[in-house]
């Protein structure tokens, strides 16, 4: 199982950003992809999920309105989008696998991280 | 909405040392709980699922249990690559992950 995410990218504030999250090594449509950001130095922080099958999302409260989530399944490759950027939105983005367990799951495969930049 | 609270934030320890690190949800995610490690500049790592269950590939010397309201993740014996931070992860309600707690060499 692997999961390679796209390049570094630099925005200006009220931008948006465009990160992708190419999987191999076992069924694309099979598990849910979650994103997870990490701003510099703090925690891990939820930002949603896209069911690669159906194309079904959830998103995170607070990002609800500046966030999508898609996928492209001829290329096995999930994508998020967020808009309206500001500094607070300077991270490190991963994608994760879920995999399953009851109704529920957990995280067993990331991407490397994608690091997104938010300057002036 | 869950909270995550880990305690403590921050530890020291030396090699050999039995360590443990706990995490509170309010309310109650029950048996769905998830450890993870993250070493800087990596991703996150899964250690452990659903409160107990080693992830396959991960050192016996890691265990999850669950006393009363306290999740709480065990390294029974520290080796040089445990010092990193672990993460406990709720997926009982949405996902949201706990603040974190850095392990770091005495």
């Amino acid at each position: 199982v692997q999961l390679v995410q796209s390049g570094a990218e630099v925005r200006k504030p009220g931008a948006s950003v465009k990160v992708s999250c190419k999987a191999s090594g076992y069924t694309f449509t099979d598990y849910h992809i979650h994103w997870v950001r990490q701003a510099p130095g703090q925690g891990l922080e939820w930002l949603g999920w896209i069911n690669p099958n159906s194309g079904e999302t959830y998103y995170e409260e607070k990002f609800q309105g500046r966030i999508s989530m898609t996928r492209d399944t001829s290329i096995i490759t999930a994508f998020m989008d967020l808009s309206g950027l500001s500094s607070d939105d300077t991270a490190l983005y991963y994608c994760a696998r879920q995999n399953y367990y009851d109704s529920s799951g957990y995280f067993d495969s990331w991407g490397q991280g994608s690091l997104v930049t938010v300057s002036s | 909405d869950i909270q995550m609270t880990q305690s403590p934030s921050s530890l020291s320890a030396s090699l050999g040392d039995r360590v443990t690190i706990t995490c509170r949800a309010s309310p109650s995610v029950y048996r769905y709980l998830n450890w993870y490690q993250q070493k800087p500049g990596k991703a996150p790592n899964l250690l452990i699922y659903a409160t107990s269950t080693l992830q396959t590939g991960v050192p016996s010397r890691f265990s999850g249990s669950k006393s009363g309201a306290d999740y709480i993740l065990t390294i029974s014996s520290l080796q040089p690559e445990d010092f990193a931070t672990y993460y406990c992860q709720q997926s009982y309600s949405s996902w949201t992950f706990g603040p974190g707690t850095r392990l770091e060499i005495k």
